[in-house]
């Protein structure tokens, strides 16, 4: 399983983009990047998830190189109620054998007014 | 809105005592999960689902913990018996298995487990 590597935590200002990047050295040929997010007290949220360049939806924009070694999660203009745990996931392919999803440390984001 | 629901919320429990713990995923979905997550450890998974069949259960301490789905509506974890290190909160996320992306999981709101 690859295994992922992000900052323990970030610290923002309400309004501005916010990118955080996790790297996954090892990620194999079929694995997808997905990322949650987790408020106190509640279970993670899917926020987006990808395979290769780039992806946006309403939340947020995910960039991935073309190594697909890290990957970049863009949050943009920021607010308070932004401030949360966010975890990359790289997940093995299916293939109807199923697969893990293991979640690592994740990245503590504090957005101050 | 479709919703994983988990009972109880909260379970507080002496050690040595049984604890079951349900979840009820989402209609339609076919994996299952269960995460323990704790301030030192984090998000650890415990077993895992697909249509039914346990695929992997590696992280659960086997002497004590099983997971089982009776039904597709119906995932339970069980601890027997507790220990005061196995208080934590206990997550199940279902999600939707099709050809060859990851599951978008949906998670439910947790139990919260105080084993004293």
């Amino acid at each position: 399983l690859a295994k992922t590597t992000q900052p323990i935590s970030m610290d923002s200002y309400e309004g501005q983009e916010v990118n955080i990047t996790c790297s996954h050295n090892n990620i194999a040929t079929n694995d997808y990047i997905t990322w949650y997010q987790q408020f106190p007290s509640q279970g993670p949220r899917f926020i987006i998830q990808g395979y290769k360049t780039k992806v946006t939806n309403e939340v947020a924009s995910l960039f991935i190189p073309a190594d697909r070694k890290s990957s970049t999660l863009s949050l943009p203009r920021v607010s308070l109620s932004d401030t949360a745990v966010y975890y990359c996931l790289v997940g093995p392919h299916r293939d109807n054998q199923g697969g893990k999803l293991i979640f690592g440390q994740g990245t503590e984001l504090s957005v101050k007014p | 809105d479709a919703r994983v629901t988990q009972t109880p919320r909260h379970k507080v429990t002496e050690m040595g005592q049984e604890v079951t713990m349900r979840c009820q995923p989402i209609l339609g979905h076919n994996t299952v999960f269960w995460y323990r997550q704790t301030m030192m450890q984090g998000l650890e998974l415990l077993a895992y689902f697909r249509n039914r069949a346990p695929l992997d259960d590696s992280g659960m301490p086997k002497d004590r913990f099983s997971a089982e789905m009776p039904d597709a509506t119906l995932a339970t974890l069980k601890i027997q018996p507790s220990e005061p290190r196995d208080s934590a909160v206990y997550f199940c996320a279902s999600g939707l298995s099709r050809g060859r992306t990851n599951e978008k999981l949906f998670f439910g709101s947790g139990t919260q487990l105080s084993v004293l």
